[in-house]
């Protein structure tokens, strides 16, 4: 069975701080995983995506993710949250369909 | 938890035809549904939002007689594509707004037109 699941509904975080969202995944087979981002009245926006290259996914704005086949996580994270990376954040797996989670609310904290 | 079940999840249709997509909402009401489409690789656009009991709003861009978005009762939307062309072949997601602002997503439908 493939589901995904954000741990954490709501993330708050300084200026400046680093950001990490997680995400835990379950599939029988080799996932392709993604991060999106969402702001307010806006559409879904692409952050990074894994498929099964490299481990360490580098994504725009400075937003990077490490897939750990072990720990069945694709974790996001940010060295530097900005005030503009404030938004609602989707961890998404596709295996022929999409499974969402809940999505994590990054609030930062000027 | 909440479940968004969209269905087909796979439709292949002949170029002219019209397709049907549905969207429920199966533990909570969704006074505001939202329609999505990917092309590959690219991020998911929003094509329109869908208010239970009124018209939906459209995005820039999107056309409202080619798609047709229907929201008859508050755990129902649905999406026909009409007059189907290669063109629209896509992944068409829908999510529905459960009220306390959490969004919880369908599955996705692949929309292939030959």
């Amino acid at each position: 069975a493939q589901s995904v699941t954000q741990l954490d509904s709501h993330v708050s975080v300084s200026e400046g701080t680093p950001v990490l969202l997680r995400c835990n995944y379950s599939s029988s087979y080799s996932p392709s995983l993604f991060w999106y981002v969402q702001h307010p009245n806006k559409g879904l926006q692409l952050l990074l995506k894994y498929t099964s290259a490299a481990t360490l996914v580098k994504g725009i704005n400075g937003f990077e993710a490490e897939f750990k086949k072990s720990e069945t996580s694709f974790h996001l994270t940010k060295p530097s949250a900005h005030m503009s990376d404030a938004a609602e954040y989707f961890c998404v797996l596709f295996n022929n369909q999409f499974y969402f989670g809940t999505g994590t609310s990054l609030t930062v904290i000027p | 938890g909440a479940v968004v079940s969209q269905h087909p999840s796979r439709v292949i249709c002949k170029s002219g035809t019209s397709v049907k997509i549905e969207c429920r909402s199966l533990d909570f009401q969704a006074t505001t549904m939202f329609w999505y489409r990917q092309f590959p690789k690219q991020s998911l656009m929003l094509m329109a939002t869908s208010n239970e009991g009124s018209k939906a709003t459209y995005e820039q861009g999107v056309e409202k007689d080619k798609f047709l978005i229907n929201h008859a009762s508050l755990t129902l939307s649905t999406l026909t594509v009409t007059s189907a062309h290669p063109e629209d072949s896509s992944f068409y997601i829908c999510s529905a707004n459960r009220g306390d602002e959490k969004l919880f997503f369908g599955s996705g439908t692949q929309l292939s037109v030959l």
